[in-house]
């Protein structure tokens, strides 16, 4: 049992580039996540997703897209990238929302926008 | 909106020491989870409480939540190397299912 996989671990981008982080659960939750963690501080919310069709905004959507076209994945789009994004994105899902039940994280994309 | 405020942001104990790190809500927990982060690397669940009074323990490690339902504690009786790392309080900020976290204590256990 995979958990939740992200994809790539490391990421270097280039100012004004794009890119997709890819992130994908097994254990078929309807709740997917995607915050991001910057030196010394704790998770901000990004977008998150109650079911497939589903999104929404967090504390800091801007410069960011999302998707969930299937229950298992939930990609996270960075257009035109900037010095600020730089960060360790975590992915995660839980089986249900509303503090019944807790996430599971995947193992972080380190990406430095230089 | 809802905040989680973690204190202390950082700390330093020898090995075999107790320990407490704190976690404060703004507004009613729905449900208050501990995490624990080993450098560069994803959050592992602790544990979960969601009832006032409520307390959990596993292993060395024990968390409570107030009452009131805006306060919990995660005590680590006689610590280990194994102990350290980054301790994150999460939450369902006021039931919106936008989990929100606090800003996270670092541990390091000297041997």
């Amino acid at each position: 049992n995979a958990g939740v996989t992200q994809t790539p671990k490391f990421r270097i981008l280039k100012i004004g580039q794009s890119m997709t982080l890819q992130c994908a659960q097994d254990m078929n939750h309807n709740y997917m996540y995607w915050y991001r963690q910057d030196p010394g501080m704790g998770l901000k919310l990004i977008y998150y997703s109650v079911g497939a069709g589903i999104t929404d905004k967090g504390e800091v959507p801007n410069g960011y897209n999302v998707s969930r076209s299937t229950t298992e994945d939930f990609p996270l789009r960075l257009e035109l990238a900037a010095p600020s994004q730089t960060s360790v994105y975590f992915c995660a899902s839980s089986y249900r929302g509303g503090g019944d039940s807790p996430l599971h994280f995947g193992n972080g994309t380190r990406l430095t926008v230089t | 909106s809802q905040e989680l405020e973690q204190s202390p942001q950082s700390l330093i104990v020898q090995e075999g020491k107790n320990l407490t790190i704190n976690c404060t809500s703004s507004k009613t927990l729905y449900g208050l989870y501990w995490y624990k982060q080993k450098y560069g690397e994803g959050l592992i669940f602790l544990m979960m409480l969601q009832k006032g009074g409520e307390e959990k323990s596993h292993e060395k490690i024990t968390a409570k939540l107030d009452e009131k339902k805006q306060q919990s504690s995660l005590h680590i009786t006689a610590s280990q190397p194994s102990h350290a790392g980054i301790y994150l309080c999460g939450a369902d900020n006021s039931g919106t299912y936008k989990y929100i976290f606090g800003t996270g204590t670092r541990l390091k256990v000297l041997a």
